[in-house]
């Protein structure tokens, strides 16, 4: 079956604009999650679902930094007024119930704040 | 903050040698899972070993958890160019969040 899709695949933007990233998870599965990658760096969590609520988002790095589920499928991050440290990988993963499985993990979108 | 930290951070074999690479980490755990990247992209799951296991294999890789230690070791053995990635292990840090650490790189050269 189809993994997990992110889009775009990659997202150029002036510092100051809003930007949309979305995520497909795979069908079924109830938990999803945002990371972010800066370059040569390891994984930082930034928000997790469980269906359409967000038990925890704390990780978000400010609030500048949105996420919403809908329909227990796909999801959105939006970062308001980008900053160039903003620039990175961002990563979205699914898995069938919760953290302690496989987590699935979508190809990313590799954003750029010019 | 990470929980996992791998040593060494870049690693470079020869084809056909075996690669290893270990992690550490801080809190008790009831898994650790180890994920590969290729390119900067997406992770791909490779293992998954719980907290009362020892040692597991897959293919060529084999895991090892030493939770005495807070310590896991990835052997990938007869290395393939293939191979070339990060290598990122995972621990779970509460109950919804995993924690990795910055990973890896191993160069298989031809």
């Amino acid at each position: 079956g189809a993994g997990v899709s992110q889009s775009p695949s990659n997202k150029v933007t002036e510092k100051g604009k809003d930007v949309e990233l979305r995520c497909d998870p795979i069908s079924g599965h109830t938990a999803l999650y945002w990371y972010r990658q800066s370059l040569g760096q390891g994984l930082e969590f930034l928000i997790y679902f469980q269906g359409n609520s967000a038990p925890d988002k704390s990780g978000l790095p400010s609030d500048r930094f949105s996420a919403e589920r809908t329909g227990g499928s796909v999801s959105t991050l939006t970062i308001q007024r980008t900053q160039q440290e903003d620039s990175a990988v961002y990563l979205c993963a699914s898995s069938p119930r919760r953290v302690q499985e496989t987590q699935y993990f979508g190809p990313g979108t590799r954003l750029l704040v010019l | 903050s990470q929980q996992g930290e791998e040593d060494p951070q870049a690693l470079s074999i020869q084809e056909g040698e075996n690669a290893t690479m270990n992690c550490s980490y801080k809190t008790s755990i009831n898994n650790l899972q180890w994920y590969r990247q290729n390119s900067g992209r997406g992770l791909v799951h490779l293992i998954l070993i719980r907290s009362n296991e020892r040692e597991k294999h897959s293919g060529r890789l084999r895991v090892t958890l030493d939770t005495s230690k807070k310590s896991s070791s990835l052997l990938i053995t007869a290395s393939r160019a293939a191979d070339t990635a990060s290598y990122f292990c995972a621990t779970d840090e509460s109950d919804y969040k995993l924690s990795f650490g910055a990973g890896t790189t191993v160069t298989v050269r031809a």
